[in-house]
């Protein structure tokens, strides 16, 4: 079945760390993207990426780093910039037909922890 | 001013009950709109997308006021499992979606 992978589901990080959220898809989308939800919060957008080798800040890219390499892989960098990091990251994806885009297919989610 | 605002609630409405959310959006150039239910520590997911002319699936009826930039979510007979928090989604120029803070609804015995 075509669906989102996110991996970890479950992520703790120290103080300092580089940590890596993994988003893959196998639904042939061309775009995909990343959010962050804080508790009680509604979703922010934190990058995006509408072709491969092209990505785009959203509006608290802070901190954060991505790459598109493969259509299907968008993977997130939470770095050691970013001060409040606890939180829930979720990937979407979405198909391009003809100049709009269509059908947000959400990922699992990671939530992401600092200890 | 926050782009799409809700009111967080939480909505608690006995089974069976007619319960309504509303949304407000500042953009006036945004081109659709969504409804998103979202469970506890899950991922959303798509409820239905709302049209000019309103729209009903089953239970759910979705309204939009362009006028006034102002969404509408009407729940009829309310089950339990309809417990979850809905977000109202606008989709402005370039795909772009801008999420509202959603609203907790609680549907009682």
């Amino acid at each position: 079945d075509g669906g989102i992978t996110q991996s970890p589901k479950y992520l703790f990080r120290k103080e300092g760390q580089n940590v890596t959220l993994s988003c893959e898809q196998n639904l042939n989308h061309d775009a995909m993207y990343w959010y962050r939800q804080d508790p009680g919060q509604g979703l922010r957008l934190i990058y995006y990426s509408q072709i491969v080798n092209d990505f785009q800040k959203g509006d608290i890219a802070e901190g954060y780093s991505v790459s598109r390499e493969k259509k299907e892989s968008f993977p997130l960098t939470v770095t050691s910039a970013q001060k409040n990091p606890t939180a829930f990251y979720l990937c979407a994806s979405t198909k391009r037909q003809g100049g709009d885009y269509y059908g947000y297919t959400f990922g699992s989610g990671t939530r992401l922890t600092v200890v | 001013r926050k782009e799409v605002e809700q009111d967080p609630g939480p909505f608690n409405v006995p089974e069976g009950a007619t319960v309504a959310f509303n949304c407000t959006y500042s953009n006036s150039a945004s081109q659709s709109f969504f409804w998103y239910r979202q469970d506890c520590r899950k991922e959303p997911k798509l409820l239905m997308s709302v049209y000019s002319s309103g729209n009903e699936d089953g239970r759910f009826t979705a309204q939009l006021n362009r006028a006034s930039q102002y969404i509408s979510l009407l729940i009829r007979d309310s089950k339990l499992s309809d417990s979850a928090t809905y977000l109202c989604v606008v989709n402005n120029a370039g795909n772009m979606l801008t999420f509202g803070g959603g609203t907790r609804l609680m549907v009682k015995p």
